[in-house]
């Protein structure tokens, strides 16, 4: 089936470590994208790639880190810098970057808690 | 700042009657709009995109778009109990995915 797999679905973060969110999609899509989102409130864009070894930062990129070195894989790393990690993770992925039609599909999400 | 804004609700209405969510945004150049459904703990699901003034159906969904008002509501008809969840509107400011704006949704809930 396509779509978009995101793992592991419930992760526990001790503090001062760095927790990786894996992102896989077999849809063909060239841009993918990392969604946070917290209780109550509308998501927030933290990276998105529009091409392969290429990532731009979003609104909250401060304490997260991606790389992109294959077109279907978008894994994101929390580090220890981001002070208030525990929130529903999601990633996404679109046809393309640009264009008014492109529509965003996401992944069943990412919940991460920090013990 | 570009804003999404949406009343957050609950919503409530009765089994069968017509669900009305709205969303206002703050920008005058927005080219697409998109409204996710959202049950909780899972993940937005596209319910319905609109890029031009005026209505867009589809089944029970009605999308319509007023450029001029910067307004965009989604109509649900005969709503039903499995429709209860949380609408998010999506604005998309200028030509990149990177711009999408989400509202913080609106709960609605349809009781039996």
């Amino acid at each position: 089936d396509g779509g978009i797999t995101q793992s592991p679905k419930y992760l526990f973060r001790k503090e001062g470590q760095n927790v990786t969110l894996s992102c896989e999609q077999n849809l063909n899509h060239d841009a993918m994208y990392w969604y946070r989102q917290d209780p109550g409130q509308g998501l927030r864009l933290i990276y998105y790639s529009q091409i392969v070894n290429d990532f731009q930062k979003g609104d909250i990129a401060e304490g997260y880190s991606v790389s992109r070195e294959k077109k279907e894989s978008f894994p994101l790393t929390v580090t220890s810098a981001q002070k208030n990690p525990t929130a529903f993770y999601l990633c996404a992925s679109s046809v393309s970057h640009r264009g008014a039609g492109n529509t965003i599909y996401f992944g069943e999400g990412s919940w991460l808690t920090v013990v | 700042q570009k804003e999404v804004e949406q009343n957050s609700g609950p919503l409530s209405v009765p089994e069968g009657a017509i669900a009305s969510l709205n969303c206002t945004y703050s920008d005058r150049v927005s080219q697409s709009f998109f409204w996710y459904r959202q049950y909780s703990g899972k993940s937005p699901e596209l319910i319905m995109s609109i890029y031009s003034n005026g209505d867009k159906e589809d089944g029970r969904f009605t999308a319509q778009l007023n450029k001029a008002s910067q307004y965009v509501s989604l109509l649900i008809r005969d709503s039903q109990p499995s429709d209860s969840a949380t609408y998010l509107c999506a604005v998309l400011y200028g030509g990149s995915q990177g711009n999408l704006i989400f509202g913080k949704g609106t709960k609605l809930s349809v009781k039996p």
